[in-house]
């Protein structure tokens, strides 16, 4: 089975700042048709996740520009640029090329 | 834009019984593959299980094989979780999920499932 390990689990954050959440699979995630199964989630308290990226770098509709993913293979990236309240919450990588696999989250919080 | 509306969820006793269900609509239901996706109090999310459009595989994280038994409806547009032996380790929010792009992109608001004496 695939482990997707993040990395920070807790990120305190001034307004205004970059962030940056790092993801690492056991395995590549590269899929038979070539792309990389990737994932990103939102999670608000009390609310159910909302995807932000899928294939790695690819915004949801509606997902503001300041957020991007990159990566491949093993190791991915979710990047911040400039951090807003709305942002708090937990975030989470998921990995769709073996079954699926979540990453333990990461907490995003305004210092 | 998809709607997911999960029922069934409630108190059950370790060894019991309980059927999820989803409703879906906003989108053709039969063209999608379609998952569950857990929340246990506090914690992290974790895949359940996934369907193929037609209903044909199926798919299953290790701790729940031979427990659950996902399935669908087409013709009502519906997804089901049947979970059989629940465990204390099952009590979690459960929700309904459509997979797209590799992964999901959808979740319903999610149903609470409590495995307790």
């Amino acid at each position: 089975d695939i482990v997707m390990t993040q990395s920070p689990l807790s990120l305190p954050v001034t307004l205004g700042q970059p962030a940056s959440i790092s993801c690492r699979s056991s395995q590549s995630l590269v899929h038979s048709d070539g792309s990389n199964h990737l994932d990103w989630f939102h999670q608000r308290p009390g609310q159910s996740p909302r995807r932000l990226i899928y294939k790695v770098s690819n915004r949801e509709s509606g997902v503001p520009d300041r957020f991007s993913g990159s990566g491949s293979g093993t190791d991915f990236t979710l990047k911040i640029s400039r951090v807003e309240a709305e942002d708090v919450g937990i975030y989470y990588c998921m990995q769709g090329t073996h079954w699926k696999t979540f990453g333990q989250g990461t907490k995003l919080e305004i210092k | 834009e998809a709607q997911l509306v999960e029922s069934g969820g409630g108190l059950v006793q370790p060894g019991g019984s309980l059927r999820l269900s989803c409703a879906a609509s906003g989108f053709t239901f039969s063209t999608y593959w379609m998952s569950w996706v857990r929340q246990a109090p506090g914690k992290g999310l974790e895949w359940v299980a996934n369907t193929k459009e037609d209903g044909s595989d199926k798919y299953y994280v290790d701790s729940v094989k031979g427990r659950f038994t996902i399935s669908r409806d087409n013709a009502k547009n519906s997804l089901f979780l049947q979970m059989n032996s629940l465990r204390a380790e099952d009590t979690a929010i459960y929700y309904c999920a459509r997979d797209s792009h590799g992964g999901i992109d959808s979740l319903g608001p999610g149903t609470q499932v409590i495995v307790s004496s």
